[in-house]
């Protein structure tokens, strides 16, 4: 079945780029919506943005002046870039499938992976 | 602080019945967008257990129900079992501020 793993530094530096990657195996990431949400210690899940397979993306508005998303379909992978980090983006980013439109849920999760941005 | 809002614990015996609500506002669940209900067990990703109006995805039992009244949404756990322990999300879309899709914090499910 399909599945998906997020994969990059798990420790990032005040002022700096945090850089993720979610492989997709078992399946095709081509005409699908791939979304990253992320959790914060003690708060609750929060949209940041999805891609769809031809590169169309949507951000979260909170987030968007500092977030890209790009997919890489020769690959399967899609990956995440959140620029000028602070102490406030330490969180567990996860990859997830969709939403394929505003009444569509995020079928299918990665297990997530702990960012924590400290000098 | 998160547009939909949860309890963030509950706790009922085995066998018993339970239900966590999801309040959300006019631009969001109000606004008659469909809120789907994650299940996350301990160090597993988030699963969808309900998605939509009532709609479980394959293998989900049917102890497991959502239910929507205006602003606000509940899943209803019935015959409950200790693996059901877990923490459960809301999660519809919000359609201000240029729209996002939107959480709740989660509740904390313990069985007794």
């Amino acid at each position: 079945q399909v599945q998906l793993q997020e994969s990059g530094p798990g420790l990032v530096k005040p002022s700096e780029t945090l850089s993720l990657t979610c492989s997709v195996s078992g399946g095709s990431i081509r005409s699908y919506y791939w979304s990253w949400i992320r959790q914060s210690p003690g708060k609750g899940l929060e949209w940041i943005g999805f891609v769809y397979s031809t590169g169309n993306t949507r951000y979260n508005p909170s987030l968007k002046s500092r977030v890209s998303i790009s997919v890489d379909t020769s690959k399967n992978q899609f990956s995440l870039q959140l620029t000028s980090v602070t102490a406030a983006d330490t969180a567990v980013y996860s990859c997830a499938r969709g939403p394929s439109s505003d009444w569509s849920p995020f079928d299918l999760w990665g297990q997530g992976t702990l960012v924590t941005v400290s000098s | 602080q998160s547009v939909l809002t949860q309890p963030p614990s509950v706790s009922e015996a085995p066998g018993q019945r339970v239900t966590i609500s999801c309040t959300g506002s006019s631009s969001n669940i109000g606004a008659g967008y469909d809120v789907h209900w994650y299940q996350q067990l301990p160090g597993r990703a988030p699963k969808v257990l309900i998605s939509g109006k009532n709609n479980r995805p394959s293998g989900v039992p049917d102890r497991f129900s959502g239910s929507k009244s205006g602003s606000s949404a509940s899943l209803a756990i019935t015959g409950l079992q200790a693996d059901d322990e877990a923490d459960y999300y809301c999660q519809s879309y919000d359609n201000s501020l240029g729209g996002s899709w939107v959480f709740g914090e989660g509740t904390k499910l313990t069985v007794l």
